[in-house]
């Protein structure tokens, strides 16, 4: 079945390291997000790309950066890691035709 | 831009008992309401959506009202079963025309459905 696959599912770092977050996606999506989860907050957008050349800041993007390396592929950065962005986070993606979001299974990240 | 506001946070219910979400929004120019279903440890999925010009949208046991002049949004589920227990999160847009597919999330309703 066509997915959104998020690498890796956990991941624990320390304060300042830089991580990457990777997504791949098999829809033949056009579009692609990265969403946080904090509980009590909800689901805020961090970044969001409608095509390749196409990179957009979402509601809480600083400390974040993103790469859009080809149609399928979408990936979240931290440059130096802090503790305040210990948080569940997922890709997600939709057609350019619709609204529906696609979610990836997530990335638990825990920055000690 | 935007502002979801969703009540209650918490909501527990007897099974076969209705169980109501409510929503409120900020940007009069939404014109997209979806409602996603996040069981335990798994991803959130689409359940229902409803367009700025309809008032009501019924999918088997879930419903959604929308209200524009209050700019308010509710989900129903009639005859609550134990898997419906879940936390459950609107979202509004301006939808594919308006900018864009840029969803702005509540935050969240956990909802337990008792035995």
């Amino acid at each position: 079945d066509a997915d959104v696959t998020q690498t890796p599912r956990n991941r624990i770092t320390k304060t300042g390291k830089r991580i990457m977050l990777e997504c791949s996606q098999t829809k033949g999506h056009d579009r692609m997000y990265w969403y946080r989860q904090d509980p009590g907050l909800g689901l805020r957008l961090i970044y969001y790309s409608f095509d390749v050349k196409d990179i957009n800041k979402g509601e809480i993007s600083d400390g974040y950066s993103v790469s859009r390396q080809a149609q399928a592929k979408f990936s979240l950065s931290l440059e130096s890691a802090i503790p305040n962005q210990t948080a569940l986070y997922f890709c997600a993606t939709s057609a350019r035709s619709g609204e529906k979001l696609f979610f990836g299974s997530g990335t638990q990240l825990s920055v000690l | 831009g935007e502002n979801v506001e969703q009540h209650p946070s918490t909501l527990s219910v007897q099974e076969g008992d209705s169980a109501v979400i409510k929503c409120t929004y900020s940007d009069s120019a939404s014109n997209y309401f979806p409602w996603y279903k996040q069981e335990l440890g798994k991803r959130p999925q689409l359940i229902i959506d409803i367009r700025s010009n309809v008032g009501e949208k019924k999918d088997q046991r879930i419903a959604v009202t929308l209200n524009k002049t209050a700019k308010h949004f509710s989900l129903h589920i009639t005859e609550t079963q134990p898997e419906d227990s879940a936390v459950y999160f609107c979202a509004a847009s301006r939808g594919l025309t308006g900018g864009g597919n840029k969803l702005t999330f509540g935050t969240g309703t956990q909802l337990k459905v008792e035995l």
